[in-house]
């Protein structure tokens, strides 16, 4: 499918679990993003990546690990999921020198 | 630290009015984007607005950037039930959101 996608789009884990929420782009935008979505705070940037092999802290990074081998694929693990980990996750894109993002459908995460 | 406040956060409409929503942010920045998110769903990018002055319409929707003031607003022009919606406003620094408005326009 063309676009962006993310999986799983719902999962509920245990605290103490690790958890990979996956994002994937058939565009190949140079930007990624990842952001969590909670009631009253809007959006609040997770991690970016810039290119393959880098990538950078946003506003709430801690508890959250990102790699990116492949242009496509931007990974979300949740090393040690905490209850307060329990959101919405949208991964998003943007081609290098455009100005608009691109969202995925989101990822619902519960952790009990 | 950034902050980007929107107000209102919840606003009910009667269809065929006008109302604007207000997006004020605390440092400098030339770039502000509005998005629209229906219950349940992902984001939509509505206006992307790159200058002091920049003004945007799409329907009946319109947005207007004022750098030196720190403020965008996104004005609603005779309000229909299709615009009921969660818009969001966000500024290119850190990409740092806004609450978010819950609109909701009734017959």
């Amino acid at each position: 499918d063309a676009g962006i996608t993310q999986s799983p789009r719902y999962k509920i884990t245990e605290t103490g679990r690790q958890v990979t929420l996956m994002c994937h782009q058939t565009w190949s935008h140079s930007y990624m993003f990842w952001y969590r979505q909670d009631l009253g705070h809007g959006l609040r940037l997770i991690y970016y990546s810039a290119a393959a092999d880098i990538t950078d802290k946003g506003e709430v990074p801690d508890g959250y690990v990102v790699s990116r081998s492949k242009t496509e694929n931007f990974p979300l693990t949740l090393e040690s999921a905490t209850r307060s980990q329990t959101s919405v996750y949208f991964c998003a894109s943007r081609e290098r020198g455009t100005d608009t993002q691109y969202f995925g459908p989101g990822t619902r995460l519960t952790v009990l | 630290e950034l902050k980007v406040e929107q107000n209102p956060l919840f606003l009910s409409m009667q269809e065929g009015k006008n109302y604007t929503i207000y997006c004020n942010y605390s440092t400098t920045s030339d770039r502000l984007y509005w998005y629209r998110q229906d219950p349940g769903k992902s984001l939509e990018s509505l206006f992307v607005l790159l200058s002091n002055g920049a003004v945007k319409q799409e329907g009946r929707l319109m947005a207007s950037l004022d750098t030196k003031a720190r403020l965008s607003t996104l004005h609603i022009t005779a309000a229909v039930h299709d615009l009921s919606a969660t818009y969001f406003c966000a500024v290119y620094h850190d990409m740092r959101f806004g609450a978010g408005t819950r609109l909701t326009v009734k017959p």
